[in-house]
C-alpha cells in the first residue's frame, strides 16, 4: 500500500465548474502537505501549502487539510482550460531532516472550454 | 533566467549503454535532488545531496550514480541501462532541505527512452 493514495483520473469538467481533488494518507507523522501543478512536458511547481488542519486560500483555490480522517483536498473555483495539468499533492515527514517528499500518483485533469 | 536547468532534455540510446544527465540551480540553493516519473506520472525521490553531502540515497539500482561537484550542479550517471529505466527524470533545488520543508524548485525533465 502507497503512503499516499491519489486517483489519478482524469477527470474532465467543463470551463467554470468546481473541482475537487483529494489525496488520503496511512501515516499520522506527516506534517507539512503540498499541492504541485505539473503541465505536460514540464516539470511540478508548487501550487500551495500547509502544515495545519484546516482550510488556506490563494485566489480561486483553496487546500484544506484534515489531519483526523487524513485527508487533504485541494478545491478550484471558476475552473479554467488554462488550469488543465496534473496535480500531486505531496507530504513531508514531522521528523523528517531530509527534506524528503513523498507524492501522490497526481491527478490528470482537463478543463473543457 | 534564474532556474533549475537540465541536460538533455531527450535521450534515446540502446540497453547497455551508459549515459549522464546534468543539472545546474542558479538560485544559489544547497540543496539538490533526482526524481524519477514513470510512465503513470508517480514521482519518486531518488537521491539529494546538502552542500555536496549525500543525504537521501533510496533503493535504486548501484547502476545510478550521482554526483555533486559543487553546490549549484548534481549530475546523474547511469551505467549498464535497461528498459525499466525508461522515464522522465527531474532534478530540483531547494534552500535550507536538510530539515523540515522548503520549497522544492524543479527542472524542466530529461525524457529517457531506452531502446
Amino acid at each position: 500500500q502507497k503512503e499516499v493514495e491519489q486517483d489519478p483520473g482524469p477527470l474532465s469538467v467543463p470551463e467554470g465548474a468546481i473541482v475537487s481533488l483529494n489525496c488520503t494518507y496511512s501515516n499520522s507523522a506527516f506534517q507539512y502537505f503540498m499541492w504541485y501543478r505539473q503541465y505536460s512536458r514540464k516539470g511540478p511547481e508548487l501550487l500551495m501549502y500547509t502544515y495545519s488542519s484546516g482550510n488556506k486560500e490563494d485566489g480561486r483555490f483553496t487546500a484544506q487539510v484534515d489531519k483526523s480522517s487524513k485527508y487533504i483536498s485541494l478545491f478550484i473555483r471558476d475552473s479554467q482550460p488554462s488550469d488543465s495539468a496534473t496535480y500531486l499533492c505531496a507530504m513531508i515527514y514531522r521528523s523528517s531532516n531530509t527534506g524528503k517528499l513523498i507524492f501522490g500518483q497526481g491527478t490528470t485533469l482537463q478543463v473543457k472550454p | 533566467d534564474t532556474a533549475v536547468s537540465q541536460t538533455p532534455k531527450y535521450l534515446v540510446t540502446q540497453m547497455g549503454n551508459d549515459k549522464s544527465i546534468k543539472c545546474e540551480q542558479n538560485l544559489g540553493h544547497d540543496t539538490m535532488y533526482w526524481y524519477k516519473q514513470d510512465s503513470k506520472k508517480f514521482l519518486k525521490i531518488m537521491f539529494s545531496y546538502n552542500n555536496k553531502e549525500l543525504i537521501i540515497n533510496e533503493t535504486v539500482p548501484n547502476r545510478f550514480s550521482p554526483k555533486s561537484p559543487d553546490k549549484a550542479h548534481l549530475n546523474l550517471h547511469i551505467n549498464s541501462l535497461e528498459l525499466g529505466d525508461s522515464a522522465v527524470y527531474f532534478c530540483a533545488s531547494s534552500q535550507g532541505g536538510a530539515r523540515g520543508w522548503n520549497e522544492q524548485f524543479f527542472g524542466p525533465g530529461t525524457r529517457l527512452t531506452v531502446l
